[in-house]
């Protein structure tokens, strides 16, 4: 099955430089990668999102670049600020039945002020 | 567009007692609702996959007897923890897809369940 492997487990950047997450999947039937952003205690918030027929998507100061080929994607933060802080997750799906998600083991973003 | 409900937000139960959880799209409808739980500083941790009308689809290593879900109509879909221990405290979250559409799952607010 889909596996996914999330890098780093933990970035800490000061505010105003450049945060960058990288995903690794397994199963290259997969067409869709999410990144989700959860603050303490709260619901995942999906932040971006690309398909497999893209190769790059950017929405402001977030973008994620997908290379299907080497079965990577990575979410780029740029001009990071303190609100960014929080934890990051990838995910991948579209291998499976059902759509779901397979997702990474998280980063958690620390901004330096 | 695109929200889900979870209820309760909180709940505190004794060992032993069961739990219901609710999970509601309110203004769309949806054939299938994913139910994850996750544990401090871990990932989320899909538990089973909720199709309308159909029995769920448990993930390996979940007591379909223990996590008992309901997904009756296309706008919800309840989780039942029974005889809750101390060990099945956990962040319950679950999440809905649009019929028909792609792959994005919206998500519930969660719930903190705390068994004594």
């Amino acid at each position: 099955g889909e596996n996914v492997e999330q890098h780093p487990s933990t970035l800490s950047v000061q505010e105003g430089d450049s945060a960058v997450i990288k995903c690794t999947y397994s199963d290259s039937a997969s067409n869709y990668f999410p990144w989700y952003k959860q603050e303490l205690g709260k619901r995942p918030q999906l932040i971006i999102d690309i398909r497999s027929n893209v190769g790059e998507k950017k929405d402001q100061r977030i973008a994620v670049t997908l290379n299907k080929t080497a079965k990577h994607f990575s979410l780029h933060i740029t001009e990071t600020q303190p609100e960014d802080s929080a934890v990051y997750f990838c995910a991948a799906s579209g291998g499976g039945s059902n759509y779901q998600l397979i997702w990474g083991a998280g980063t958690k973003l620390i901004i330096k002020p | 567009g695109a929200v889900v409900s979870q209820h309760p937000s909180r709940v505190i139960c004794k060992s032993g007692t069961s739990v219901k959880i609710e999970c509601r799209s309110l203004d769309f409808q949806a054939t299938t609702m994913f139910w994850y739980r996750q544990f401090p500083k871990q990932s989320l941790m899909l538990m089973a996959t909720s199709n309308e009308g159909s029995k769920a689809t448990y993930e390996q290593g979940v007591e379909k007897d223990k996590f008992l879900i309901n997904h009756a109509s296309l706008t919800l879909s309840t989780l039942t923890v029974t005889s809750a221990h101390p060990e099945d405290s956990s962040f319950y979250i679950c999440s809905a897809k649009l019929a028909g559409g792609y792959n994005e799952q919206f998500f519930g607010p969660g719930t903190r369940l705390t068994v004594l």
